[in-house]
């Protein structure tokens, strides 16, 4: 079973529109939830951290956290061509310094 | 100083070549690590240091060697090297203490080519 999974993807959606992107987790105790953004060729970027059930907005960007669930989304409003990147959402797993990460969404945000 | 350097940014070597990724970082993060990433795949951990000490090793072949001399740098030395290894090479840190909500900072990466 893959410890940290995302909606396969690519995910193709217009400017100005809502791209919802999803994640589950199999180790029951993981701690902490993130999503990276990662243009080809550079390396990840943290964009949301969240690791208390509910959402957690910053500015177009709202991650959502379900524990019961195992399940973490992130939600980009108001998509805009620059947003166009792969999307990784990474867990540290519970007791241990590792930060592992699904295998990535990618996004295309249309003109 | 809120960054993760890694040098070089591009890496060709033979097979029969030893070489040398460095990684340095001034936030006093006490945990540091190495990832490996191929194209179209997503990050892959390999090594983690904490306080200088090395405390997961993800069973990455012995042709890869970390190091941390320090606090602030982290070393990954390269020898016999197979095509397939070719990727890009990532480093990253954290504070353990802000690690939940702050997570890893990563370095540019090495790109790096085995020929």
């Amino acid at each position: 079973q893959k410890e940290v999974e995302q909606n396969s993807g690519p995910l193709s959606v217009p400017e100005g529109a809502i791209a919802s992107l999803n994640c589950t987790y199999s180790d029951r105790v993981s701690q902490s939830f993130f999503w990276y953004r990662q243009y080809s060729g550079k390396s990840p970027e943290l964009i949301m951290s969240i690791y208390s059930n509910g959402d957690k907005e910053d500015g177009r960007f709202t991650a959502q956290l379900n524990k019961a669930s195992q399940y973490v989304s992130l939600l980009i409003r108001d998509s805009q061509p620059s947003d166009s990147a792969t999307y990784l959402c990474a867990v540290i797993q519970g007791g241990s310094e590792k930060l592992v990460f699904g295998k990535g969404t990618k996004l295309t945000v249309n003109p | 100083d809120t960054e993760v350097t890694q040098t070089p940014k591009h890496l060709v070597m033979g097979m029969t070549n030893k070489k040398s990724l460095k990684c340095e970082q001034h936030m006093g993060h006490r945990a540091m690590y190495w990832y490996k990433q191929k194209a179209k795949k997503p990050p892959e951990l390999m090594f983690v240091y904490s306080y200088e000490k090395l405390s997961i090793n993800e069973s990455v072949p012995s042709r890869f060697s970390p190091e941390c001399p320090n606090s602030s740098l982290l070393n990954l030395h390269l020898h016999a090297l197979q095509p397939e290894d070719s990727a890009l090479y990532l480093c990253a840190s954290s504070q353990s203490q802000d690690r939940v909500r702050y997570g890893y900072t990563f370095g540019s990466g090495t790109r790096l080519t085995v020929v």
